[in-house]
């Protein structure tokens, strides 16, 4: 069964710092795997994805992550934190046989000034 | 394309009554999915539709849900006799159809703004 594991609820940096937000994943196949952005009482933003073509991937705003079979991680990075970036992450996993998506518990990004 | 859009976006009621909520996903997309996301936590899971055909229900989508999409298009998720612990927001998403032949775009699912029931 697919499952996703975000480790660290809330994560706190200071504006111009590196942002590294943890994901590792769990799948009886090769996986299709999803960060998403999610602002107070909006819906969810795809910011990237993994599709097997490439292992480093790149998203909007800055962010990229990097899939580690070996390692079952896809951690979403980020060189620089802006303000703007303070919102609450979720990594996710979908089986390229399967249909859903599954979502990790969150991790809450805080910019400090 | 206007996105997936969900109706209403807010919703107040008493405990024991009834809501309905609407998700119109983007067009030409043939699977749609609900989910229920309380504070805190990930979105979760609760039902399944490619066109027409619920396809996947979770176990926590007991009795007093239930859900359609008539004709494939928008699609209403109902729960009866609300309780308080029914109260989170509820996520529709959309998603295209997936080529075959090891074409693996279009694997992504287009959420909606969300209708946060408040049971009371």
């Amino acid at each position: 069964a697919q499952s996703v594991t975000q480790l660290g609820s809330h994560v706190s940096v200071s504006e111009g710092a590196l942002v590294l937000l943890r994901c590792n994943y769990s799948s009886s196949v090769p996986p299709y795997l999803f960060w998403y952005v999610q602002y107070p009482n909006q819906g969810l933003q795809l910011l990237l994805k993994y599709t097997s073509a490439a292992t480093l991937v790149k998203g909007i705003n800055g962010f990229e992550a990097e899939f580690k079979k070996s390692e079952t991680s896809f951690h979403l990075t980020k060189p620089s934190a802006h303000m703007s970036d303070a919102a609450e992450y979720f990594c996710a996993v979908r089986e390229s046989s399967a249909s859903k998506i599954i979502f990790g518990s969150g991790t809450r990004l805080s910019i400090r000034p | 394309d206007t996105g997936v859009s969900q109706n209403p976006r807010h919703k107040i009621t008493k405990r024991g009554q009834n809501v309905t909520f609407r998700c119109d996903p983007i067009s030409e997309h043939n699977r749609l999915y609900w989910y229920r996301q309380t504070l805190g936590q990930g979105p979760e899971f609760l039902t399944y539709f490619q066109n027409e055909a619920q396809l996947e229900k979770s176990r926590l989508l007991s009795d007093r849900f239930s859900a359609e999409r008539p004709k494939g298009s928008f699609s209403t998720l109902e729960i009866q006799r609300t309780e308080q612990g029914d109260s989170a927001m509820y996520l529709c998403a959309s998603s295209p159809r997936i080529l075959r032949q090891g074409f693996r775009e279009g694997t992504e699912a287009f959420f909606g703004q969300g209708t946060r029931l408040t049971v009371v």
